[in-house]
């Protein structure tokens, strides 16, 4: 059974903050890991995808991955209130099959 | 560049009716992928299918529940006789396959059942 963990959150941070947002998978032989937002009522929209060990940086979102220890998290400087969502980790375990998604995170950015 | 097009965008069906949701993909994308997501839970794999083939279907109930991408038309999933528990948000993803596994989503469809 391939599992993806994330803390439900809420998670709370102040504008400006850096939100920290952290993801556990269990299938060792994953391949693909993404980050999906998703707004109350909306459908998820990719924000970042990493496929390598390491830091992936785009704006203001870094992607980091470690494979040994099955984890990947999304770190948001400078966070908005509009970074107020839910945020999905998912993994795909090979390529071209289909995501395993955790619950998801739910950001609150407060002004 | 038309993204991932679904219809309708709320559907409400009684009890014991049918219910059939559209995906259209991305220009260019042939992987389409059906997602179901109960209120307050995570997405939930349903059906994996390229044109004219159902690729993996280990997500979808055995009964009520069948989809299809034919070679011309939009992906269909359907939803025969429809219970409480079927109301849910179906999102349908696409990817163009190949080396690129990315997968982008529609508007999804909320089904309220009745």
């Amino acid at each position: 059974q391939k599992e993806v963990e994330q803390n439900s959150g809420p998670l709370s941070v102040p504008e400006g903050a850096i939100a920290s947002l952290n993801c556990t998978y269990s299938d060792r032989g994953s391949q693909s890991f993404f980050w999906y937002r998703q707004y109350s009522g909306k459908s998820p929209e990719l924000i970042m995808f990493i496929y390598s060990n390491g830091d992936k940086e785009d704006g203001r979102f870094t992607a980091q991955l470690n494979k040994a220890s099955q984890y990947v998290s999304l770190l948001i400087r400078d966070s908005q209130p509009s970074d107020s969502a839910t945020y999905l980790c998912a993994v795909c375990p090979s390529g071209n099959t289909p995501l395993v998604f955790g619950k998801g995170t739910r950001l609150s950015v407060i002004a | 560049n038309a993204g991932v097009m679904q219809n309708p965008r709320h559907l409400v069906r009684r009890r014991g009716q049918e219910a059939r949701l559209r995906c259209s993909p991305m220009k260019g994308h042939s992987h389409v992928y059906w997602y179901r997501q109960l209120p307050e839970e995570g997405l939930k794999f349903m059906v994996y299918l390229q044109k004219e083939n159902i690729i993996d279907e280990s997500g979808m109930p055995k009964e009520r529940f069948s989809a299809e991408f034919p070679k011309e038309g939009p992906s269909i999933l359907r939803i025969q006789q429809v219970v409480r528990g079927d109301s849910a948000a179906y999102f349908c993803a696409s990817s163009p396959g190949l080396a690129d596994d990315i997968q982008y989503f529609g508007a999804g469809t909320r089904l309220s059942v009745l």
